[in-house]
């Protein structure tokens, strides 16, 4: 199999305050992550690219000092949003590709987070 | 720029009433096309990859297709818990961390 998790499941916060949001590899070891975001009615919206043991790399529009990435392990990876705002709500969800996969692995994705900034 | 289109935007269809779902797409060097279901509320569940013209692949009632403009799944005799929302994405490029871009998807309602 190839399951990954995100904690929590859904957030409220106060706007001004970070929140941290985890993703997991639970069967196999992740190089690549990657964090998405997606609005009511869209599809999903790629934010950046999280490489275990080196900087992420970030879409163009997505600020880097507000959607902070780490990808300390093989297995997990964290997104922290940083004085999140109302419009900083929406649904996060992350992907994970095998380390042991090639160039045509394919993305497994997460059940997702939905943040909700009062 | 990589262009991923889908269509129809929303599919209803009574059980048993068989149909497709289209994926456009423009993309110099694809790399893999993708299909997921997901699920109001949660992360997109992988149904199929296709890597080259004429390819197909098949999982229960759903068969993907793919030719080098576009991509088919086929729903064959469809029940009420095959409605969700299906997703198709492309790949190009030629290094591991190559990203995926998403069609808006097809919302599909089966109802019995």
């Amino acid at each position: 199999g190839a399951v990954v998790s995100q904690h929590p499941s859904r957030v409220i916060c106060k706007s001004g305050t970070s929140v941290k949001i985890e993703c997991r590899s639970l069967d196999f070891q992740a190089t690549t992550m990657f964090w998405y975001r997606q609005f009511p009615k869209q599809s999903l919206m790629l934010m950046a690219t999280s490489n275990e043991g080196s900087k992420a790399t970030y879409e163009q529009g997505v600020e880097k000092d507000k959607f902070l990435i780490n990808h300390a392990s093989l297995t997990l990876s964290t997104l922290t949003v940083t004085s999140a705002h109302p419009e900083d709500s929406s649904f996060y969800i992350c992907s994970a590709k095998k380390a042991s996969g090639g160039l045509l692995e394919t993305q497994y994705f997460g059940p997702g987070t939905r943040l909700l900034v009062l | 720029e990589d262009q991923v289109t889908q269509s129809p935007e929303a599919l209803r269809l009574q059980e048993g009433e068989s149909s497709s779902l289209n994926c456009s797409y423009t993309v110099s060097g694809l790399r893999g096309l993708f299909w997921y279901r997901q699920d109001p509320g949660k992360g997109p569940e992988f149904l199929f990859t296709l890597y080259s013209a004429g390819e197909e692949k098949e999982k229960e009632r759903l068969k993907a297709t793919l030719t080098k403009k576009e991509s088919f799944l086929h729903i064959t005799a469809p029940k009420p818990e095959d409605s969700a929302t299906y997703l198709c994405a492309v790949r190009e490029g030629q290094t591991s961390g190559s990203r995926l871009t998403f069609g808006e998807g097809t919302q599909l309602t089966v109802n019995p």
